[in-house]
């Protein structure tokens, strides 16, 4: 079946230091794969997404993402995180095939606390 | 562009009641997605528009619930006898012309069923 992994529920980071956040997932083919960020009481925002090309992807606020087909994995990564980042984080994928309808299969998320 | 708005942003109801929850989507958007939030877990797929026709429904969607996007602009979710169960977070998004492009989200209607 289907499914996103994020393995890692909850992570906490002090201020300037470097974050990975995890992804993998599970599918026959290699799908559409985003990142979004979910602050409270605000809808889900794109952070960077990965269509093809180049397996390094920049996104927004500074973040990168990088596909590693043979681990089918998809790792959020900021080299230098602020307060202002601690959210809640979301892997996707989006399955391609015929019929497709680009709905979105979720991870559970990662909860990003940042200390001081 | 205004993005994504959803309304009302907060319901609570009691059990067996029903509810239904607006979503406009950016304008020109031809796709329309629905998402269910419950705490802790991501969002998971509810239904989907393209346009006015309903494409893709989630095994989730059980028949309490039905959505409408009628001339292809908002659409509508209801759900019918509420439940306890049906707390949750209501995303709604909306991507623009045909493949796999960006969802836009709105804020979401949070349900809670007394």
């Amino acid at each position: 079946a289907q499914s996103v992994t994020q393995p890692d529920i909850h992570i906490t980071v002090s201020e300037g230091a470097s974050l990975e956040l995890r992804c993998n997932y599970s599918y026959g083919a290699t799908p559409y794969l985003f990142w979004y960020v979910q602050s409270p009481g605000q809808g889900l925002q794109l952070l960077l997404k990965y269509f093809s090309g180049d397996t390094l992807v920049q996104g927004i606020k500074g973040f990168e993402a990088e596909f590693k087909r043979s681990q089918s994995s998809f790792n959020l990564r900021k080299p230098s995180v602020h307060w202002s980042d601690a959210a809640e984080y979301f892997c996707a994928v989006a399955p391609l095939g015929s019929g497709n309808t680009g709905k979105l299969i979720f991870g559970q998320g990662t909860t990003l606390q940042v200390k001081p | 562009d205004t993005g994504v708005s959803q309304d009302p942003r907060h319901k609570i109801t009691k059990r067996g009641q029903n509810v239904t929850f607006r979503c406009d989507p950016i304008s020109e958007h031809n796709r329309l997605y629905w998402y269910r939030q419950t705490l802790g877990q991501g969002p998971e797929f509810l239904t989907y528009f393209q346009n006015e026709a309903q494409l893709e429904k989630s095994r989730l969607l059980s028949d309490r619930f039905s959505a409408e996007r009628p001339k292809g602009s908002f659409s509508t979710l209801e759900i019918q006898r509420t439940e306890q169960g049906d707390s949750a977070m209501y995303l709604c998004a909306s991507s623009p012309v045909v493949g796999l492009e960006t969802q836009y989200f709105g804020p979401g209607t949070r349900l809670l069923v007394l």
